[in-house]
This record gives C-alpha cells, sequence and structure tokens, in this order.
C-alpha cells in the first residue's frame, strides 16, 4: 500500500499559468480532501470529494481555483492563471468511508513556486 | 462551527525533560480529535486520535494526549524529549456531527525545538 501519493513535490509556474496538482488516494479510500498550507501558516481546508462528487468547497477560492476527483485516475486541483500569492504546499488527503472516525492520511504534498 | 487554538507558537526543552504542547478546541458536537506532527519540508504524519473512546490517548513516539471535555482541551505530553521530536506539531478537529462533515480544522501550529 503505497499511501497518499502526490506528484509533483515541486512545482515551478510562471505568473498567469495553469498548475495541475494531482492526488491518488490510498487504496480503497473513496474520499479525497485538499489542504493548502501558506507560508508560518497552518493548514486551511479547500475542498472534499468523494469520486465524482463535490461535497464541499466552502475553501476554495471563489476564482481560478478548481477541483475534481473522476470516477478513474487521481483527483486534481486546477489553478489558472496563477499569481505569487498562490505559492504554498498543498496537501492532499483521503480517508475511506465512513470519513468521520478514521483517521486522514496525508501525501507529501506539493510545494507550488510561482515566479 | 468548529475552531482549535494551539496556545504557544513556539516551545522549547532540553533533550530528556517533558515536552507539553498545549491545543483547546470548540465544536458543536462530540469532536473527533487529532496531532500531527510535521517535519521541515515533509508531509503530515499522524501522532494520535481521540474518537469519544478512552479519554487519554497514547500515540507513536511516546507521545499520549488527554482529552478534558470540561477544558475543551486536548494537551499533547511525552515525558521525555528527543533530538528528532524537534519538528511542527498541529492539534486538529474534525466535527463529524455538523454541516462540516469530514472538514479538519487545523490549529496555528506549535514549532518543538529540542536542546542538547
Amino acid at each position: 500500500n503505497a499511501g497518499v501519493m502526490q506528484n509533483p513535490r515541486h512545482l515551478v509556474r510562471r505568473r498567469g499559468q495553469e498548475a495541475r496538482l494531482r492526488c491518488s488516494p490510498m487504496k480503497g479510500h473513496s474520499h479525497v480532501y485538499w489542504y493548502r498550507q501558506l507560508p508560518e501558516e497552518g493548514l486551511k481546508f479547500m475542498v472534499y470529494l468523494q469520486k465524482e462528487n463535490i461535497i464541499d468547497e466552502s475553501g476554495m477560492p471563489k476564482e481560478r481555483f478548481s477541483a475534481e476527483f473522476p470516477k478513474e485516475g487521481p483527483s486534481i486541483l486546477r489553478i489558472q492563471q496563477v499569481v505569487r500569492g498562490d505559492s504554498a504546499a498543498y496537501f492532499c488527503a483521503s480517508s475511506p468511508p465512513p470519513a468521520e472516525t478514521d483517521g486522514y492520511t496525508f501525501g507529501s504534498g506539493t510545494r507550488l513556486t510561482v515566479v | 462551527a468548529q475552531s482549535v487554538t494551539q496556545l504557544d507558537s513556539h516551545v522549547s526543552v532540553s533533550e530528556g525533560t517533558p515536552v507539553l504542547l498545549r491545543c483547546n478546541y470548540s465544536s458543536s458536537y462530540s469532536p473527533s480529535l487529532f496531532w500531527y506532527v510535521q517535519h521541515p519540508n515533509k508531509g503530515l504524519q499522524l501522532l494520535l486520535k481521540y474518537t469519544s473512546a478512552a479519554t487519554l490517548v497514547k500515540g507513536i513516539n511516546g507521545f499520549e494526549a488527554e482529552f478534558k471535555k470540561s477544558e475543551t482541551s486536548f494537551h499533547l505530553t511525552k515525558p521525555s524529549a528527543h533530538m528528532s521530536d524537534a519538528a511542527e506539531y498541529f492539534c486538529v478537529v474534525s466535527d463529524p456531527g455538523g454541516t462540516s462533515y469530514g472538514k479538519l480544522t487545523f490549529g496555528q501550529g506549535t514549532i518543538l525545538t529540542v536542546h542538547p
């Protein structure tokens, strides 16, 4: 069991480009969560997805950010037209159903740098 | 709504002395509580979790935490610090009974420094 896999580990984008972050949950996990960690801050919830469904996107910025978790393949967090303020570490976590009592397994994160 | 307050942004101890990292939470329902550790430029590792079973929870690497409902606290302790414990620690609450089902709320983090 390889755990939660995130790629790439590091991503550099110029302002205005698109960033695509991938997250493959642990085998058997059907719930995926994305979190963002700004420098010297704790993690902030962005979005909670199940297969083909967005359950809670209350932490997603209204513009330029989107997330999906298709029936097949990894979950994708997409940031369009990146700006310097998007530079952060983005962590993905997964859990099996029901999500409320199990620990959440985190990936190693993708560190996005916008130049 | 749920929230977490870690009372110390930095804690410094000497190797071999006890560690206390403080955490208070606010939750409308019976919460699940977690402590995670993050070493520099690494991912998050689960230390321990409380899910309404025993109030004293034992985790990995000698850490434990006690859930005190009356004080709304979930402090993390270790009897004897090791150099390898130097990292950032996050107290986390999950509020499964409310509208924030499955969503984790993180504290701001406490950076633990261990001196030789």
